[in-house]
C-alpha cells in the first residue's frame, strides 16, 4: 500500500523556471492538500481540494496553481519560480474534509537559485 | 487570524527523562487539535483531541486538551533516542476545507 507518493524528492530550479510537483494517493481519499514547510514557521497550507474538479486556496497560494482532474492526483505547479519558494513541500490527503487525520507524502526539497 | 504557538522551541534531554511539550491556540472555530511527529520527512499522526480533560495515551506518549484555557500538552515518559524528532501541533478550524493551522514545532533531542 503506497499511501501518498510525491515526486521528485529533490529539485533545483533557476529563478523564472516553471515546474510541477506530482502527488498521487491510492487510498481513495477525497481531500488532498499541499503544504510548504519553512524553518520555524511550521506547515502552511498552499492549496487544497475536497474532491475531483474542486480546488481552493489556502494560506499562501500566490505563485502556485493546482488542478484535480482525478481523485488520485493533485499536482502543484510553480509558474515562475522565485527564491522565496525555496522550501520543503508536502502533499497530504485524508478520507474527507471531516476526517482530520492527514496522511503525508515524504516531501520535496525545492531550491530556487 | 488563527494562531498556534508551541513551546519550547527545542529541548535536549537524556534517555529516561520525561518531556512535556506545550501547544496554545487562538482560532475562530475550533474542531479538534492534532499532534504529529516528524522525524526526517513526513509528519506522522500521533493523537487527535476534541474534548477537554480526556487523556489520550499511546505507549509512553500521552496528551490532553484544555478547551477553556486553549492549550494542549504532549507528555513523553521514559524517553528513548527514537523519540528524537520535531513534534507538531495543529488545530482544525472548519468550515474552510479541513483547514489545519500548524504551530512551529518543538524539536526534541534525546541523548543516550
Amino acid at each position: 500500500n503506497a499511501g501518498v507518493t510525491q515526486t521528485p524528492k529533490f529539485q533545483v530550479l533557476k529563478t523564472g523556471q516553471s515546474m510541477t510537483l506530482q502527488c498521487a494517493q491510492d487510498m481513495n481519499h477525497e481531500y488532498m492538500s499541499w503544504y510548504r514547510q519553512d524553518p520555524g514557521m511550521g506547515l502552511r497550507l498552499i492549496h487544497y481540494s475536497v474532491g475531483a474538479g474542486i480546488t481552493d486556496q489556502g494560506e499562501v497560494p500566490n505563485g502556485y496553481n493546482v488542478s484535480r482532474s482525478t481523485t488520485e492526483d493533485f499536482p502543484l505547479r510553480l509558474l515562475s519560480a522565485a527564491p522565496s519558494q525555496t522550501s520543503v513541500y508536502f502533499c497530504a490527503s485524508s478520507r474527507g474534509w471531516t476526517n482530520e487525520k492527514l496522511f503525508f507524502g515524504s516531501g520535496t526539497q525545492l531550491s530556487v537559485l | 487570524e488563527d494562531k498556534v504557538v508551541q513551546s519550547p522551541l527545542s529541548l535536549v534531554v537524556h534517555e529516561g527523562d520525561t518531556v512535556t511539550l506545550n501547544c496554545s491556540y487562538e482560532v475562530t472555530n475550533f474542531r479538534s487539535l492534532l499532534w504529529y511527529k516528524q522525524e526526517k520527512k513526513a509528519p506522522t499522526f500521533l493523537f487527535m483531541l476534541t474534548s477537554s480533560g480526556i487523556e489520550k495515551k499511546s505507549g509512553r506518549l500521552s496528551s490532553i486538551l484544555d478547551k477553556k484555557e486553549l492549550f494542549s500538552i504532549l507528555n513523553i515518559t521514559a524517553t528513548q533516542t527514537g523519540d528524537s524528532a520535531v513534534y507538531l501541533c495543529a488545530v482544525l478550524s472548519p468550515p474552510a476545507g479541513n483547514k489545519l493551522t500548524f504551530g512551529g514545532g518543538t524539536r526534541v533531542l534525546v541523548k543516550p
